[in-house]
C-alpha cells in the first residue's frame, strides 16, 4: 500500500533551517510528484511547492521564494524539504503529499520555532 | 496567490444534505477542472474526497460529489452523518502552474 512517512518533530530557534524528509513506498517514486503543504495552528493549508521526482524540477509558491527548497533522492524513494531563516510564524504542521491532487499524505511534521 | 473563499462554517442534521461552495477567479478554478476537496478530522492529516471537481477516490463514500460553475466549485454531502463532522478545504491548480487551497470549513453535524 502506498505510504509516504516523514521525520519526527522539530524545535528550531528563529534563524535557523529545518530539513523534514519524506520516506516513501508501495509504488514507483519517479511515477509522481511531491508537494509540500503546511499548516499553522488553527490555520488554513497553505501549498508550499512541489518537485517532479522524474527530473528534479521544482516550483516554490511566491511566499516561500529564496527560504524553501524541495530535493528529492530516487535512489531512497524520499522527497525532501528546508525552510531557512525560519520564523515565530513558521510554526506548523509540513506535510507532504502525491500528485497533483494531494491523493496520499504524510502524517505531518510538527516544527517549532521559539527562542 | 490569494487564498480561495469558502463560508468559515455550515451545519445540517443527520439524515441532511449540505453543500459547501469555494469561490476563485478565472486564474484558479475557472481556468482549469483541477479542483479537489479535502476533509480533516482534529489533530490527522487530510484526506482527499474528490479531486478533478467530480471524481471520487476509491474508498470515498458516494454520498460525497462535486461540481463546478464558473470560477465556482462546490463540495456536497448527502445523508449526513455524525463521522461526517470535520473541516473541509477545496485546492486548485492555477494558471501559475501552482495550488491554492481555500480558508477552510467546519461542517457541524448537529
Amino acid at each position: 500500500q502506498v505510504q509516504l512517512v516523514q521525520s519526527g518533530t522539530e524545535v528550531k530557534k528563529p534563524g535557523a533551517s529545518v530539513n523534514i524528509s519524506c520516506k516513501t513506498s508501495g509504488y514507483t517514486f519517479t511515477s509522481y510528484s511531491i508537494y509540500w503543504v503546511r499548516q499553522a495552528p488553527g490555520q488554513r493549508l497553505e501549498w508550499m511547492g512541489w518537485i517532479n521526482v522524474a527530473n528534479g524540477n521544482t516550483k516554490y509558491a511566491q511566499n516561500f521564494q529564496g527560504r524553501v527548497t524541495i530535493t528529492r533522492d530516487t535512489s531512497a524513494s524520499t522527497a525532501y524539504l528546508e525552510l531557512s531563516s525560519l520564523r515565530f510564524e513558521d510554526t506548523a504542521v509540513y506535510y507532504c503529499a502525491r500528485r497533483y491532487f494531494f491523493d496520499f499524505w504524510g502524517q505531518g511534521t510538527l516544527v517549532t520555532v521559539s527562542s | 496567490q490569494s487564498a480561495l473563499t469558502q463560508p468559515a462554517s455550515v451545519s445540517g442534521s443527520p439524515g441532511q444534505s449540505i453543500t459547501i461552495s469555494c469561490t476563485g477567479t478565472s486564474s484558479d478554478i475557472g481556468a482549469y477542472n483541477y479542483v479537489s476537496w479535502y476533509q480533516q478530522h482534529p489533530g490527522e492529516a487530510p484526506k482527499l474526497m474528490i479531486y478533478d471537481v467530480t471524481n471520487r477516490p476509491s474508498g470515498v463514500s458516494n454520498r460525497f460529489s462535486g461540481s463546478k460553475s464558473g470560477n465556482t466549485a462546490s463540495l456536497t454531502i448527502s445523508g449526513l452523518q455524525a463521522e461526517d463532522e470535520a473541516d473541509y478545504y477545496c485546492s486548485s491548480y492555477t494558471t501559475s502552474a501552482t495550488q491554492v487551497f481555500g480558508g477552510g470549513t467546519k461542517l457541524t453535524v448537529l
